[in-house]
Order: structure tokens, then C-alpha cells, then sequence
């Protein structure tokens, strides 16, 4: 079965200061998705970062970056210049591209706080 | 994308009664969950939402407590039934779709039962 941790139940950064959150998963397929999702107080979560198994190339999006290593099976998130709107719990996901079931598996979370 | 429009947002409920939290998606979806999230933790996977048939149950979750249904795609209702004190909790309606993958949330449902 499919496993996601998240070795870092909280991490700190100072403001536009860069902090890497660590993720790690395992699975026997060779084809799947991973994403990061960051929860705010408010509670919703959203997609931050998406990076399919098959692309070399990490995913970026503005501020965020991953670090997707397939033969470590890590993914780590870095988020540059830090900002205060950042600090939230980030959840790491894994999920299938083919096996059909489609179910998302999360790992436990990160939670981040940014010191002004 | 797609946004996910759920209700009640919380609500305060005495033991032994019921309540239903629908969750309605504002786009065709092709799979549609849903979770538990206690404050502070992870998210756990209580069913797949099937459009059409019976739900899709995760170890530890049964049908008889949680009836869901989805009678089409862009709608899926979650039941907590004869609720206690232990079912206190954020309930999460998330969908999306194949591809691109992407798994889309609502605001939650905070419960508390009394």
C-alpha cells in the first residue's frame, strides 16, 4: 500500500526568509500524481503545487517549488521569500494516475509558522 | 477548477439524532470523497462518493452510520447517523477529476455533538 510522511510536524521561518518542508512516500507504481496543499486557519484546503511521476522537471509556481527526487521517492516543497499569508498546515498527497481507484493518500502534515 | 459549495458549515447537534451535509460542485466532477479531519491532524478517507450506486467504504467507516449518495455528478450528500460525542469533528466534501488530477475542497463542516 501506498504511504505518505511528513517528518516535520512543524517548522518556523522568518519572514522572506526560504524554508523547505520534506515529504517522502512510497509506492510500487511508476505512474502517479503528488501535490502539496496548504490549510489555512480557515480551514479550506488548497492545491499549491502538482507534480505528475513521468516529468523530470520539478513544478513551480511563483514562490513555490519542489524538489520531486522519483528514485529517493521524496518531494519536498520550497517556498521562497516567505510571507506571513503563508503560515498554515501543508499536507503532502499521493494518488495514482492509473491504477483506477483514484484514492488520495495524505501524509500527516506540516505546520508552518512565519515570524515577522 | 472547480468550487465546492458544503453546508451546514458547522453545527451543534445532541446524541442519538442525525444530520446531513450536502455538498454541491459548481462543474462535472468524476470523483468525489469524503473525509474527517479532526483539528490540527490529518485527513482520513471516510468513502468515495459513486455516482449512481452505493459508496465506496473505507476500513473502519460503514454504511449504516454514514449513508452517502450522489445522485448525479456535481452533487453528494454525507449522513452522520445516531451521532455521539466521538463524531465530533470537520467533515470534508473533496472532488475532481481524473486528470489533471487535481483534488478540490470545501470549506468543511465542523460538527459537535453534545
Amino acid at each position: 500500500a501506498q504511504t505518505v510522511t511528513q517528518s516535520q510536524p512543524e517548522m518556523s521561518v522568518q519572514e522572506a526568509e526560504t524554508v523547505t518542508l520534506s515529504c517522502t512516500y512510497d509506492t510500487s507504481e511508476s505512474d502517479y500524481y503528488l501535490f502539496w496543499y496548504k490549510q489555512p486557519p480557515s480551514r479550506q484546503m488548497i492545491l499549491v503545487i502538482r507534480q505528475e511521476a513521468y516529468k523530470q522537471q520539478n513544478a513551480t509556481e511563483n514562490r513555490f517549488s519542489v524538489n520531486f527526487q522519483k528514485a529517493a521517492k521524496s518531494f519536498s516543497l520550497k517556498i521562497s521569500d516567505s510571507q506571513l499569508g503563508d503560515a498554515a498546515m501543508y499536507f503532502c498527497a499521493y494518488r495514482d494516475a492509473t491504477s483506477g481507484t483514484y484514492k488520495y493518500i495524505f501524509g500527516t502534515g506540516t505546520r508552518l509558522k512565519v515570524l515577522a | 477548477s472547480a468550487v465546492i459549495s458544503q453546508k451546514p458549515s458547522r453545527d451543534i447537534c445532541q446524541r442519538g439524532t442525525s444530520l446531513t451535509i450536502q455538498c454541491q460542485v459548481d462543474s462535472q466532477v468524476t470523483m468525489m470523497f469524503w473525509y474527517r479531519q479532526q483539528p490540527g491532524q490529518s485527513l482520513t478517507l471516510i468513502a468515495t462518493a459513486n455516482q449512481g450506486s452505493e459508496a465506496t467504504y473505507e476500513s473502519g467507516f460503514v454504511i449504516d452510520k454514514f449513508p452517502i449518495s450522489r445522485p448525479n455528478l456535481t452533487f453528494s450528500t454525507l449522513t452522520v447517523s445516531n451521532m455521539s460525542p466521538e463524531d465530533s469533528s470537520i467533515y470534508l466534501c473533496s472532488a475532481g477529476t481524473t486528470f489533471p488530477g487535481e483534488l478540490f475542497f470545501g470549506e468543511g463542516s465542523r460538527l459537535t455533538v453534545l
